[in-house]
């Protein structure tokens, strides 16, 4: 079955205490996002990745990083989380042959930093 | 750059109603549109797309939405709500030649009994 796996699905931590949030996908995607939804904002781009060892910078990318080692997996790390980084994390993938193909997102992610 | 616009943010209608989601982008070009569906604990599911064929689309659960150029719109439509539609819906833009998703704020769709 085609699908963007994310762990955790849920995660309570405290300021400052680096973490990892794993994304891998089984379709063979060249592109690859990490979205942030927080409420009456809807959707934003943290990083995306157009293919392995390429990353670049979304719309709200200040406290993350990202890596893209393998083309299955593109981690997304919070090297000193905030409370700001409270929020609903989603990786998603697509095709990346920019010819309107829609994005595969996972269950999403549920963080909170207290 | 790409906006979306999605008018009102929690949508209220009864069972077996008309739906209507509105969808108004900012583009100089055409872009690709999209419409997904969020159900409670899940992700985003692909509800249809546009990408330059047909401007009216068809998606999944009886949902259809048609593309205006003149209006840049992209609303979303169902004849007869069910009690399952009840969701959040995004309405997202790419432009051509780029993969980038640029969401709306979306649209919390309520039924009726």
């Amino acid at each position: 079955e085609a699908q963007v796996t994310q762990n955790p699905r849920y995660l309570i931590t405290v300021t400052g205490k680096k973490l990892t949030v794993t994304c891998s996908q089984n379709m063979n995607h060249e592109y690859m996002s990490w979205y942030r939804q927080d409420p009456g904002l809807g959707l934003r781009q943290i990083y995306y990745s157009m293919n392995v060892e390429v990353t670049d910078k979304g719309d709200v990318p200040e406290g993350y990083k990202v890596s893209r080692k393998e083309k299955r997996n593109f981690p997304l790390i919070l090297e000193s989380p905030s409370p700001n980084q409270t929020s609903l994390y989603f990786c998603a993938s697509s095709r990346g042959d920019r010819a309107g193909q829609p994005q595969h997102f996972g269950d999403g992610t549920r963080l909170s930093i207290l | 750059a790409q906006s979306v616009t999605q008018l009102g943010s929690h949508v209220s209608v009864s069972e077996g109603a008309l739906v209507l989601l509105r969808c108004n982008y900012s583009s100089s070009v055409p872009p690709y549109l999209f419409w997904y569906v969020q159900y409670p604990n899940q992700g985003l599911q692909l509800l249809l797309k546009y990408t330059s064929a047909a401007t009216l689309v068809k998606g999944i659960n009886g949902f259809e939405a048609e593309f205006k150029k003149s209006e840049t719109s992209f609303h979303l439509t169902k004849p007869s709500a069910h009690m399952s539609d009840a969701a959040e819906y995004f309405c997202a833009v790419s432009e051509r030649g780029n993969e980038k998703l640029t969401f709306g704020t979306g649209t919390r769709l309520t039924i009726i009994p």
